[in-house]
């Protein structure tokens, strides 16, 4: 099983509907969650952390659910510049002991007029 | 302010060449992250250094790659030699946190990639 999977997508939505995309982790000892943005061939950016009340930004909420383990990101009233790929980032212990993150390959959502 | 910078943009180069892909963080960041990023297999962190020091190098492919980062300001990634399979975006990070495993957990800013080519 993958550290870090998510559904790759692409997701095809129209403008001005809600989506929303899960990530499942393996880690159950995982403690920091975060959501990066990355545009076509840019870098990506962090988009938000997720915390494990729940946390919202605007049009776009995060929550986490540790028992299943996984992590969702809701986007409301999407726009097209919404267009990306979004990156779902875990913290996983590595072999040296110490902790890194993990990224997933990504989800990509396509924003129709 | 400068974000993360990477030189160069693109390298296309022939099997069997050295590489190096070089890194300027932001200035009076303590963390470095090389990545790599390909369709297959997405980002993967090769190496992370904190306070120039290697933390974790266990991403780092085979002994064909290495990295250093001689003072806070500067860090190369080497591939020598290259591969076709070697073929990928490489992307510097930068943050800043407390040492230890505490430096992850804040945003990592990323420079705008390497796209390197290998022929």
């Amino acid at each position: 099983r993958k550290e870090v999977e998510q559904d790759p997508g692409p997701f095809n939505v129209p403008e001005g509907a809600t989506v929303a995309f899960n990530c499942t982790y393996s880690n159950s000892a995982s403690q920091s969650f975060f959501w990066y943005r990355q545009d076509c061939r840019k870098e990506p950016k962090l988009l938000m952390s997720v915390y494990s009340s729940g946390n919202e930004d605007g049009r776009f909420t995060a929550q986490l659910n540790r028992a299943s383990q996984y992590i969702s990101l809701l986007i409301r009233d999407s726009k097209l510049s919404d267009s990306a790929t979004y990156l779902c980032v875990v913290n996983i212990e590595s072999n040296f002991g110490n902790e890194k993150l993990t990224f997933g390959t990504g989800t990509r959502l396509t924003i129709i007029p | 302010d400068a974000g993360v910078i990477q030189s160069p943009r693109h390298e296309v180069t022939e099997m069997g060449q050295e590489v190096t892909l070089r890194c300027k963080p932001i200035s009076g960041h303590n963390s470095l992250f090389w990545y790599r990023q390909t369709m297959m297999r997405g980002l993967e962190l090769l190496i992370y250094f904190n306070n120039n020091v290697p933390i974790d190098d266990s991403g780092m492919p085979e002994d064909r790659f290495s990295a250093k980062m001689p003072n806070a300001s500067f860090s190369t990634l080497k591939i020598q030699p290259s591969e076709p399979r070697d073929s990928a975006v490489y992307f510097c990070a930068s943050s800043f946190g407390a040492s230890g495993g505490a430096l992850i957990y804040n945003e990592q800013f990323f420079g705008p990639g390497t796209r390197l080519t290998v022929l």
